[in-house]
C-alpha cells in the first residue's frame, strides 16, 4: 500500500519551544492531509483537515494559532505545536488521502512529542 | 452526530481461534467504512475498506462485512496468530472528509 512518513519519530522539548513535525505522502500525490492527536489508551482525535495550497480546516476545541499547519506541495503536510506545554505531550499522527485507491486514507508512523 | 461504538472492548484468545470484532455506528448515511490495525506505540496500517455499495471485502484471513441499514460492521480473523495481537479501529466517513473513529479493541492472541 501507500506509505506516509513522519518525522521526527519521538521529540523531547523544554515547555515554551515550538516542535514542527512533518508529514509525507512518498508514492502519491496527496491534496488532503489530515492530522489526529491520541492520548494513551484512546481512539484517535482528528485536529485538522489539511489543504494543499489554501488554509487548514480545524476541528472545535482546537486552536490554530497554538497548531499551525502548512501544506505547501502535493506531499508534504507540516505540523508545528507552538509555545508547547505539558499538556501537549501525546502522539500526533498525520494522515493522507490516496484519491487514486477509492480515497483509502493512510496513515503515519506517528510523532511521540514529550513537552518537560 | 456520529458515533462509532466497537465490542468488546478487548479481547485475549489462544492461537488458533476464529474471532469477530464488532463495529457500530449510528448514522447510516456513509460513504465507506475503514478497518485500521494499530500495534502499541504505532501508526495505523489499513486493513480492509468497504464502500458504501458493498457488504463485504476479504484480504487472507481477514474479512470485514457492511450491514448499513443496522449500522453494523464486523471484522473476521480466522486463525488467529500471536502476530494478530494489536488495537483494532473500524472508522467510517460520511460525505464529508472526516473519519470518526471507533473506541477500538484491544486484541491479545496468546501461543
Amino acid at each position: 500500500g501507500a506509505v506516509v512518513s513522519q518525522h521526527p519519530s519521538r521529540v523531547i522539548c523544554k515547555s515554551g519551544t515550538s516542535v514542527k513535525i512533518e508529514c509525507r505522502s512518498l508514492d502519491f500525490q496527496a491534496t488532503t492531509m489530515f492530522w489526529y492527536r491520541q492520548f494513551p489508551k484512546q481512539s484517535l482525535m482528528l485536529m485538522a483537515t489539511s489543504n494543499e495550497g489554501s488554509k487548514a480546516t480545524y476541528e472545535q476545541g482546537v486552536e490554530k494559532d497554538k497548531f499551525l499547519i502548512n501544506h505547501a506541495s502535493l506531499t508534504l503536510s507540516t505540523l508545528t505545536v507552538t509555545s508547547a506545554h505539558p499538556e501537549d505531550s501525546s502522539f500526533y499522527i498525520c494522515s493522507a488521502r490516496d484519491h487514486r485507491v477509492a480515497e483509502t486514507q493512510y496513515f503515519g508512523p506517528g510523532t511521540r512529542l514529550l513537552v518537560l | 452526530k456520529q458515533e462509532v461504538t466497537q465490542i468488546p472492548a478487548a479481547l485475549s484468545v489462544p492461537e488458533g481461534e476464529n474471532l469477530v470484532l464488532n463495529c457500530s455506528f449510528t448514522d447510516s448515511a456513509i460513504y465507506n467504512l475503514q478497518w485500521f490495525r494499530q500495534d502499541h506505540g504505532k501508526g495505523l496500517t489499513s486493513l480492509l475498506l468497504i464502500q458504501s455499495s458493498q457488504r463485504e471485502q476479504t484480504s487472507g484471513r481477514l474479512n470485514a462485512s457492511l450491514d448499513k441499514s443496522s449500522g453494523r460492521s464486523t471484522l473476521y480473523i480466522a486463525a488467529s496468530q500471536p502476530g494478530d495481537s494489536a488495537t483494532y479501529l473500524c472508522a467510517v466517513r460520511r460525505n464529508t472528509d472526516k473519519l470518526i473513529f471507533g473506541t477500538g479493541t484491544r486484541l491479545q492472541v496468546f501461543p
